[in-house]
């Protein structure tokens, strides 16, 4: 089982709709939840980071995390084409050496026009 | 604010040939350092942290090392590159401290190695 899991897609999303990511992780001590977007041919930008259980809201991003069932998810509301990436979950363990973090695979989101 | 720089940005090299990279980030103090490498299509591989100077962790054996010279500055290199060393390397940093936002790491804008 993979400590991080998450659907490689595509997610083929309509223009306008809503976008919807899941991860889930192994680790039940995890404590710290963070979304990464990465454009094709670039680096890994940090969009959302969360640590409660619950809803965080930044923009048109909403993270939710729920510890007891082990996931995160991530909603992209009114998906723009601009949107089209690779979405990649991260963990970090409570005692993981060195403050690592541990990446899911990535999905793969298509907003068509 | 903190800034992260790698060089170079393209590099292609014939089998065999040695390799250095470079990572350094401003405008922070003492921070934890990561090195990754993604293959095409694939997903992050921790290759090497560093929570201080010379202070080196590696994750996967390899022929691939990291040195950390200066307290903002990793370095990651190889005797003799192999084909399968080819892919997207990305230096990433964090606050050095425990709890809440420090966790998160921050990506420079990698280096593409492509061995011949």
């Amino acid at each position: 089982q993979k400590e991080v899991e998450q659907n490689s897609g595509p997610l083929s999303v309509p223009e306008g709709a809503i976008a919807s990511l899941n991860c889930t992780y192994s680790d039940r001590v995890s404590q710290s939840f963070f979304w990464y977007r990465q454009y094709s041919g670039k680096s890994p930008e940090l969009i959302m980071s969360i640590y409660s259980n619950g809803d965080k809201e930044d923009g048109r991003f909403t993270a939710q995390l729920n510890k007891a069932s082990q996931y995160v998810s991530l909603l992209i509301r009114d998906s723009q084409p601009s949107d089209s990436a690779t979405y990649l979950c991260a963990v970090n363990p409570i005692k993981a050496a060195g403050n690592k973090l541990t990446f899911g695979g990535g999905t793969r989101v298509l907003v068509k026009p | 604010s903190q800034t992260i720089h790698q060089w170079p940005a393209t590099l292609v090299q014939p089998v065999g040939s040695p390799l250095s990279l470079e990572c350094t980030v401003e405008g922070t103090s003492n921070p934890n350092l990561y090195w990754y490498r993604q293959a095409a299509g694939r997903g992050l591989q921790l290759l090497f942290y560093s929570v201080g100077i010379g202070q080196i962790s590696s994750e996967v054996p390899q022929n691939l090392s990291a040195s950390r010279p200066q307290d903002r500055q990793f370095i990651l290199s190889s005797k003799k590159l192999l084909l399968s060393d080819s892919g997207f390397y990305l230096c990433a940093w964090r606050e050095e401290g425990s709890g809440g936002a420090q966790y998160e790491q921050y990506f420079g804008p990698g280096t593409r190695l492509t061995v011949t």
